[in-house]
């Protein structure tokens, strides 16, 4: 089945560790994207990636990190800097070169600070 | 910049009703539109976009949306509701930018009772 897969569902982080969220894409699409979701405020662009070796900063970039070293995979670290990191990540894809096509979504890691 | 806005936090309807879940955009040029749906701890799924066209957008799982570009509303509609579409829906727009990133709403929580 093509889609994209985010991994792992659920993740703890104690304070000061960096943690990295797994986003995989199956789809040959050019773009990704990473977004945070709090409740009541929707979601939140982080990162995001047109082509290999490339990405830029969304609105809410600090304490984050990416890269983008193959075409299907698009890892988001969050470091120790991020001092609030409890929150639902959603990983996002498209065809990146159609300006009118949907994005498809992941099915989300939520991570939680102990 | 681009933006859209959920004006209501929460909608509830009675199963069987009409429900509309509304948006509206502002944006430079030609608008694209879509609309997503969330389930609790799990992706965004898409339902239907606007491009050009055709005022009245038809989507999966019966949704349908109106677009007008006076009020510059984007609202999803239901003839008839089920329990089953209990969940949160966000409206979307089009980043004019190079990279094509989808801006969000807030989101608004539909409620259908039995």
């Amino acid at each position: 089945d093509g889609g994209i897969t985010q991994s792992p569902k659920y993740l703890f982080r104690k304070e000061g560790q960096n943690v990295t969220l797994s986003c995989e894409q199956n789809l040959n699409h050019d773009a990704m994207y990473w977004y945070r979701q709090d409740p009541g405020q929707g979601l939140r662009l982080i990162y995001y990636s047109q082509i290999v070796n490339d990405f830029q900063k969304g609105d809410i970039a600090e304490g984050y990190s990416v890269s983008r070293e193959k075409k299907e995979s698009f890892p988001l670290t969050v470091t120790s800097a991020q001092k609030n990191p409890t929150a639902f990540y959603l990983c996002a894809s498209r065809p990146g070169q159609y300006q009118n096509t949907e994005a498809f979504f992941g099915q989300g890691t939520r991570l939680t600070v102990v | 910049a681009q933006s859209v806005a959920q004006p209501e936090d929460q909608v509830k309807v009675a199963e069987g009703n009409p429900l509309t879940v509304k948006c509206t955009y502002s944006v430079s040029g030609n608008p694209y539109l879509f609309w997503y749906v969330q389930y609790p701890n799990r992706g965004l799924q898409f339902l239907l976009k606007y491009i050009t066209g055709d005022n009245l957008v038809k989507g999966s799982y019966g949704f349908e949306a109106e677009f007008n570009k006076s009020q510059t509303s984007f609202h999803l509609k239901k003839p008839s509701a089920l329990v089953s579409d209990s969940a949160l829906y966000f409206c979307a727009v089009r980043d004019g930018g190079g990279y094509n990133k989808l801006i969000f709403g807030a989101g608004t929580r539909l409620a259908v009772h039995p």
